[in-house]
C-alpha cells in the first residue's frame, strides 16, 4: 500500500553516537519535512526539503543533518547525539510545500531515546 | 511571525455531548488553518483545512471549524462526542512560505 513509512520506530542509544532515522514515502510528494514532538510544544519544524538535493533548515535545525539523494527516501541523522533530543520524531510529505491548499501526510513515528 | 495557541490542555466530556475544542491564531498574512488528530502511537491525520474559501468548514468524522477573522480563532467542534474520538488534537496556522506553526495540542477525554 503506498503510504510514508519511518523506521525504526523505536530506537535508544547513548550520547554522543550517531544515528539515523529513516524516512520513505511511495507518493512520489515534492515535499518532506521532519518533526519532532515534545510535550508541550506541538510539533516543530527540524528539516524540510522541496526535492531531491534540495533541502532547508527549518524552526530547530542545529544538531541535526539531512539529505535526499532520491525523492522517496530523507533521513534524518544525529550526528552527535545529545539528552536533549530525545523526542518523537515525525516525518511527512506534501505534494506542495506552499501548504496553503495541501495537508501533509505523516508517518507513526519514531520514539528516540538518548541516555 | 505566526503562532497557535490552543486554549486547554485537555478537554473531558461525555460521550453524546458536545466537544469544543478551541485555538487561536496569530498571522501577518491571510493564513491557511488546519486541525489534526493524533491517536496513540500513531501519525497526525487531517481533520479540515481553511484556505479562505468558506469560513465554516467541515471534516471528518463529523468535525467542523469555524473561521473567524475578527477573533482570530479557529475553534474545532462536533455534536456528538464518541469514544473513538479520544485523543490529541493540534491546531495549525500556515502562512504558505514553507512554515507551519502548531499548537501544543489538546488532549481530549471522552467519558462513557
Amino acid at each position: 500500500d503506498a503510504g510514508i513509512t519511518q523506521s525504526p520506530r523505536y530506537k535508544i542509544t547513548e550520547t554522543g553516537r550517531q544515528v539515523t532515522l529513516m524516512c520513505h514515502q511511495t507518493w512520489s510528494h515534492s515535499y518532506m519535512f521532519w518533526y519532532r514532538q515534545d510535550l508541550g510544544h506541538g510539533l516543530r519544524l527540524i528539516y524540510y526539503s522541496a526535492a531531491a538535493d534540495i533541502t532547508d533548515k527549518g524552526e530547530v535545525p542545529d544538531g541535526y543533518v539531512v539529505s535526499r539523494s532520491k525523492t522517496e527516501n530523507f533521513p534524518l541523522t544525529l550526528e552527535s547525539a545529545t539528552r536533549s533530543q530525545t523526542s518523537v520524531y515525525f516525518c511527512a510529505s506534501s505534494t506542495t510545500g506552499g501548504l496553503r491548499n495541501q495537508p501533509q501526510h505523516f508517518g507513526d513515528g519514531t520514539r528516540l531515546s538518548i541516555l | 511571525a505566526q503562532s497557535v495557541t490552543q486554549l486547554d490542555s485537555h478537554v473531558s466530556v461525555s460521550e453524546g455531548t458536545p466537544v469544543l475544542l478551541r485555538c487561536n491564531y496569530s498571522s501577518s498574512y491571510s493564513p491557511s488553518l488546519f486541525w489534526y488528530v493524533q491517536h496513540p502511537n500513531k501519525g497526525l491525520q487531517l481533520l479540515l483545512k481553511y484556505t479562505s474559501a468558506a469560513t465554516l468548514v467541515k471534516g471528518i468524522n463529523g468535525f467542523e471549524a469555524e473561521f473567524k477573522k475578527s477573533e482570530t480563532s479557529f475553534h474545532l467542534t462536533k455534536p456528538s462526542a464518541h469514544m473513538s474520538d479520544a485523543a490529541e488534537y493540534f491546531c495549525v496556522v500556515s502562512d504558505g512560505n514553507n512554515d507551519m506553526r502548531f499548537g501544543a495540542g489538546t488532549r481530549l477525554t471522552v467519558k462513557p
